[in-house]
C-alpha cells in the first residue's frame, strides 16, 4: 500500500502558486520524498525529491516539515499545461520500486 | 534528462492472441526495468520487476505465465501479453532505472476486442 495521503483533487487559478500537499506520517529516516506528474494518457514525469531539506529546480519547490511527516508540492506560477495528476510517494533511494498511491488531479482554471 | 521510449504507442488485437510491447532506455543503460498497468481513472499498478539477465520479479495476483517479460539487455526490456482477452485492455507503461532515479515511458494503449 502506498504510505501517502493526498487529496484525490484541488483547483488553481491560472498564474497563481499551486500548493499539493502530501501527509507520510509513518515515513522512515531513510526514505525520500520524492513527487511525479501524469499528464492524461502519457508515463509519469518526474517532478522533484527531497530528504529533510527544502527542495527547488526549475519546475517546482518541495517544503518538507521539520518532522519530516507532511510536505508540500509548490507550482509557483500554474499554467494550463499542469493539468494533471501528481503522485507524492516515499522511497528509500537505493529502492528502485515506486509505488503509486491515487495521486492529486490538479485542474488549472484559465 | 534520460530517455525511455515503447513501442507500440497503441495496438488493437483479437481476442485470444498475444502481443509484445517493447521498452528501450535510448540513452543510458537501465540495470532494471519496470511493467506497469493503469486501468482508467485509476493509478499506475506495478506488475513487474526485471533486471538484465534474470527473471522477472513479479507483484502479488500478475500472472507471470501470462504477462511473459525478457530483459536480454541493458537498454531493451519487453513485455508478452498471451492468450490476451477485452479485461486485458489496458495503458501499459515501463520504466528504467539507473539506481535511484526512474524513467519512464510513454505508454502503450492496448485494446483487446
Amino acid at each position: 500500500d502506498a504510505k501517502t495521503t493526498q487529496p484525490p483533487s484541488m483547483d488553481c487559478a491560472e498564474g497563481r502558486a499551486a500548493n499539493l500537499p502530501c501527509n507520510h506520517s509513518t515515513i522512515s529516516g531513510n526514505e525520500y520524498v520524492y513527487w511525479y506528474r501524469q499528464i492524461h494518457s502519457q508515463g509519469p514525469q518526474y517532478i522533484i525529491h527531497g530528504l529533510k531539506n527544502n527542495e527547488t529546480n526549475e519546475m517546482a519547490s518541495l517544503i518538507i516539515t521539520e518532522d519530516r511527516k507532511s510536505s508540500t508540492l509548490i507550482l509557483p506560477h500554474a499554467t494550463l499545461r499542469d493539468t494533471a495528476v501528481y503522485y507524492c510517494i516515499v522511497r528509500v533511494a537505493t529502492s528502485d520500486k515506486i509505488i503509486f498511491g491515487k495521486g492529486t488531479r490538479l485542474h488549472i482554471l484559465p | 534528462g534520460a530517455v525511455v521510449s515503447q513501442h507500440p504507442s497503441r495496438v488493437i488485437c483479437k481476442s485470444g492472441t498475444s502481443v509484445k510491447i517493447e521498452c528501450r532506455s535510448l540513452d543510458f543503460q537501465a540495470t532494471t526495468m519496470f511493467w506497469y498497468r493503469q486501468f482508467p481513472k485509476q493509478s499506475l499498478m506495478l506488475m513487474a520487476t526485471s533486471n538484465e539477465g534474470s527473471k522477472a520479479t513479479y507483484e502479488q495476483g500478475v500472472e507471470k505465465d501470462k504477462f511473459l517479460i525478457n530483459h536480454a539487455s541493458l537498454t531493451l526490456s519487453t513485455l508478452t501479453v498471451t492468450s490476451a482477452h477485452p479485461e486485458d485492455s489496458s495503458f501499459y507503461i515501463c520504466s528504467a532505472s539507473t539506481g535511484p532515479e526512474q524513467y519512464f515511458g510513454p505508454g502503450t494503449r492496448l485494446t483487446v476486442t
